[in-house]
């Protein structure tokens, strides 16, 4: 079975711009958690979606949204891309809410030059 | 103060040698415990769940102390493919309207070295 994918790997924007990622999780799964994680430090969680409803939201800025689908992908969307964002972003799905028993994606690479 | 401390090393050992790797909590109410591997430009992957009577697997030992507020991972007889950066992740009790979500340390990084 295919695990946790995202799209793009690797994506480059400048200051100010907007990005889109993308996430679709293990087959059965219906639950989706975002991370972004900066060079040097751990993930940090900014949004849990289960069953298309968001469950819980980091300490991130309204700049950041996110949506599950009926198909139970996700996107997270970046509006006003700072220089501060340039980070790996995961996606981790689970097939309840339960953290614990997630599994993670390859992440997307975003530089904001 | 950070709600998951870890020593961020870097630890260069030989092989076989055994390391140890320790991380604080603050949330005292916390109530699920583990250590992820992350290697170099890749996802994190569970290495353990951490269980308060302790628990190891294979060369792995993760014990934890709830009074203490503290985690520790030990690898016996290292291994040139252990190379990678360990994560200490905490899971908070469920607080009302708040997620149940990994918190995360910021990782110790090791190397063995042939």
């Amino acid at each position: 079975d295919a695990g946790v994918t995202q799209s793009p790997t690797h994506l480059i924007k400048t200051r100010g711009q907007h990005v889109t990622l993308r996430c679709s999780p293990i087959s059965g799964h219906k639950s989706v958690s975002w991370y972004q994680q900066v060079l040097g430090q751990g993930p940090q969680f900014i949004f849990q979606y289960y069953e298309k409803e968001e469950r819980g939201r980091g300490n991130f800025p309204d700049r950041f949204s996110a949506r599950q689908f009926p198909n139970y992908s996700s996107e997270l969307n970046v509006n006003a891309l700072l220089l501060g964002d340039s980070a790996l972003y995961l996606c981790a799905s689970s097939y309840t809410g339960t953290p614990n028993e997630q599994f993670f994606g390859p992440g997307t690479r975003l530089t904001v030059l | 103060r950070k709600e998951v401390e870890q020593d961020p090393g870097p630890f260069n050992v030989p092989e076989g040698a055994t390391v140890a790797f320790n991380c604080t909590y603050s949330n005292s109410a916390s109530q699920s415990f583990f250590w992820y591997r992350q290697d170099c430009r890749k996802e994190p992957k569970l290495l353990m769940s951490v269980y308060s009577s302790g628990n190891e697997d294979g060369r792995f030992t993760a014990q934890l102390n709830r009074a203490s507020q503290y985690i520790s991972l030990l690898i016996r007889d290292s291994k040139l493919s252990d190379s990678a950066t360990y994560l200490c992740v905490v899971l908070p009790m469920l607080s009302s309207g708040s997620a149940r979500q990994l918190t995360f340390g910021s990782g110790t990084q090791l190397t063995v070295l042939p």
